[in-house]
This record gives C-alpha cells, sequence and structure tokens, in this order.
C-alpha cells in the first residue's frame, strides 16, 4: 500500500524555467510532510517541509504547496538551475506515535542548460 | 561527529556470504532508521530504532535480515546467506527523536553487490 505516490518518474525542464513536482497521498493522518534531494552516489538530503496546518512553505527559490483536501502537495523550483538535476522525495510521517516517515519513489528532475 | 556516517562505501561478495554494515548517527540523535534503495526504485523502509529497542521491524524482508543498535548510538544491519536480489544501496538515517524532530538526515550509504 503506497501511501505517498509520485507518479510521474521523470521531469526535463530548460533552465530558468519553473519545475513543477507533484506527490499525492492516501492517509488523511498524515500532517507534515518534507522533500528531500538525492543526488547520484549520495543520501537524501532535506530540502523543505510543510505543516498540514499551512498551505504553503517558501524557502529562497523553492517552494512547497499542500492541497489538503485533494491530499495533493507540489515542490516549486523558480527558476530551476542545472544544479537541481537530481532525485526529488516526497515524505510523510506514518502514524503510530513515532517518527517513522514514508517515502515516494522519487521524481527525477533534470534542468536543461 | 557532523553527520552519519556509514562504512563500507562499497561491498561486493558473493552469494551465500553474510555482510555487515555499518552505521554511525548524528551524535545525539536517539532515533536510527535503515532502508534500501534497489536499482530503479524508491526509498524501501527497514527497521527504525529508538534509543537501542526496535519498535518496528516490519520493513525487513527476510528473516536473513537482523539488526542492532548499541549504546544507542551505532547500528550494525547484518545480512545472512546473501542473494543477489539484496544487491541495492542501504541508507542509514538519524533524527533527534523529539517532537518536531522529523527530519531525517541520511548518510551516504553502503552500494553492496552480491554476485
Amino acid at each position: 500500500d503506497q501511501q505517498v505516490k509520485q507518479n510521474s518518474p521523470s521531469l526535463s525542464v530548460q533552465e530558468g524555467r519553473i519545475s513543477i513536482l507533484n506527490c499525492d497521498y492516501t492517509n488523511s493522518m498524515f500532517d507534515y510532510f518534507l522533500w528531500y534531494k538525492k543526488y547520484p552516489a549520495e543520501g537524501p538530503t532535506f530540502l523543505i517541509s510543510i505543516s498540514s496546518i499551512k498551505d504553503k512553505n517558501e524557502d529562497g527559490r523553492f517552494t512547497v504547496f499542500l492541497n489538503k483536501s485533494a491530499k495533493h502537495l507540489s515542490l516549486h523550483i523558480v527558476p530551476s538551475q542545472p544544479g537541481d538535476s537530481a532525485v526529488y522525495f516526497c515524505a510523510a510521517p506514518r502514524s503510530g506515535g513515532y517518527q517513522k516517515v514514508t517515502f515516494g519513489i522519487g521524481t527525477k528532475l533534470q534542468v536543461i542548460p | 561527529g557532523a553527520g552519519v556516517s556509514q562504512s563500507p562505501s562499497n561491498k561486493v561478495t558473493e552469494k551465500g556470504k553474510d555482510v555487515e554494515l555499518r552505521c554511525d548517527p548524528i551524535s545525539g540523535h536517539t532515533a536510527l532508521y535503515w532502508y534500501r534503495q534497489s536499482l530503479g526504485q524508491g526509498l524501501e523502509f527497514l527497521i527504525y530504532f529508538q534509543g537501542n529497542s526496535a519498535p518496528d521491524k516490519s520493513g525487513l524482508p527476510s528473516d536473513r535480515f537482523s539488526a542492532e543498535r548499541t549504546g544507542g548510538s551505532v547500528s550494525t544491519l547484518t545480512i545472512q546467506r546473501t542473494q543477489q536480489e539484496d544487491s541495492a544501496v542501504y541508507l542509514c538515517a538519524s533524527s533527534s527523536g523529539l517532537a518536531g524532530g522529523e527530519t531525517q538526515y541520511f548518510g551516504p550509504g553502503t552500494r553492496l553487490l552480491v554476485l
């Protein structure tokens, strides 16, 4: 049962344009979401998060939007840079009273110079 | 240490051999997680530690997999009688274990290849 879904395995964007990465979830109990970025041969690194009490969180070029009614979140990168080329994972803590996090399968972003 | 470290960074082994993978979490982090990422797949949760206890082992794929954590710090993931399908990147992460400390910090991973 994949509770966090990233339906686009890959995305290509021209440098300077907007990158939009999407994530859907099924568990309405999720109340916190995170995005991680992973370069090849490295572990994932935390990028940005959002609490369910908000519908938007912005950090520089990165903005995450949360639509609770649609159980959908998206990560916007503006403007996209070649260094943003990586795999992006959407993640959500699972229920159970502890910090077990469910990850999506990732979206590979390629920013073309 | 400054970050999560894992060793070895790469491991090549023959089918049927046992392997041990080590994780050193960020100092003071009480929560520790093991994941694996097989080729073309997402992150697969294996096991979670809070302190030295493992309240959730549900992700371990078979009884050939085991993990322990001693002193609330270093963790070892052991795979017995390795199979080719065990080939993957094994990632360790730690978090503060406190409310609001959901962010997990990952190590660079151990790339395991079973021939």
